[in-house]
């Protein structure tokens, strides 16, 4: 089992509609998450933390967490082609030397 | 916010040569850097973790002696590619961690591409 795994996509959504991103993760005892915008070509740009259950929202974007079932989940409102990019989520793992840990990444194409 | 800087952003080497890419952070001291490659259409994967003042501590299947990271200042850690090859083509990105930004938030440079001829 993968340590963070994500669904590759491509994800395909309209202008103006949600975008809704989802990650799981392993290793039960992670504490921190992070989602990661990565447009081509480019290195990856921090979007949000997540630390608490529940629902952390940052403009556009609402990051989700249920610790009980390792799952995280990214939901951008109102997307703009200008989100069109790689998300990345990443796990603290805790297992062994703390690193941080990415998903293979969702490839997200807004469509105007 | 913190900013982390690479240096170069591209090169283009023979093969055998060695190449250097430094990573600093401009706006803050970071204890801790990172460095990762990354395939076309794959994730990144972790290479190093280097501490200041400390040898680096590397993931299983980098080769240390092929990949020397120094990390001599609390701005600025350098890895080299020596000897490189073809297969050694790739995007190589440092990230940096420091007291007083959240202890475990990363940030990311722009990365380096690096290509061998």
């Amino acid at each position: 089992q993968k340590e963070v795994e994500q669904n590759s996509g491509p994800l395909s959504v309209p202008e103006g509609a949600i975008a809704s991103l989802n990650c799981t993760y392993s290793d039960r005892g992670s504490q921190s998450f992070f989602w990661y915008r990565q447009y081509s070509g480019k290195s990856p740009e921090l979007i949000m933390f997540i630390y608490s259950n529940g629902d952390k929202e940052d403009g556009r974007f609402t990051a989700q967490l249920n610790k009980a079932s390792q799952y995280v989940s990214l939901l951008i409102r109102d997307s703009q082609p200008s989100d069109s990019a790689t998300y990345l989520c990443a796990v603290i793992i805790i297992q062994g030397a703390q690193k941080l840990v990415f998903g293979q990444g969702t490839r997200l194409t807004i469509n105007p | 916010g913190a900013v982390v800087s690479q240096h170069p952003s591209w090169v283009i080497c023979k093969s055998g040569t060695s190449v250097k890419i430094e990573c600093r952070s401009l706006d803050f001291q970071a204890t801790t850097m990172f460095w990762y490659r990354q395939f076309p259409k794959q994730s990144l994967m972790l290479m190093a973790t280097s501490n200041e003042g400390s040898k680096a501590t590397y993931e299983q299947g980098v080769e240390k002696d092929k990949f020397l990271i120094n990390h001599a200042s609390l701005t600025l850690s350098t890895l080299t590619v020596t000897s490189a090859h073809p297969e050694d083509s790739s995007f190589y990105i440092c990230s940096a961690r420091g007291s007083g930004l959240g202890t475990e938030t990363q940030y990311f440079g722009p990365g380096t591409r690096l290509l061998v001829l």
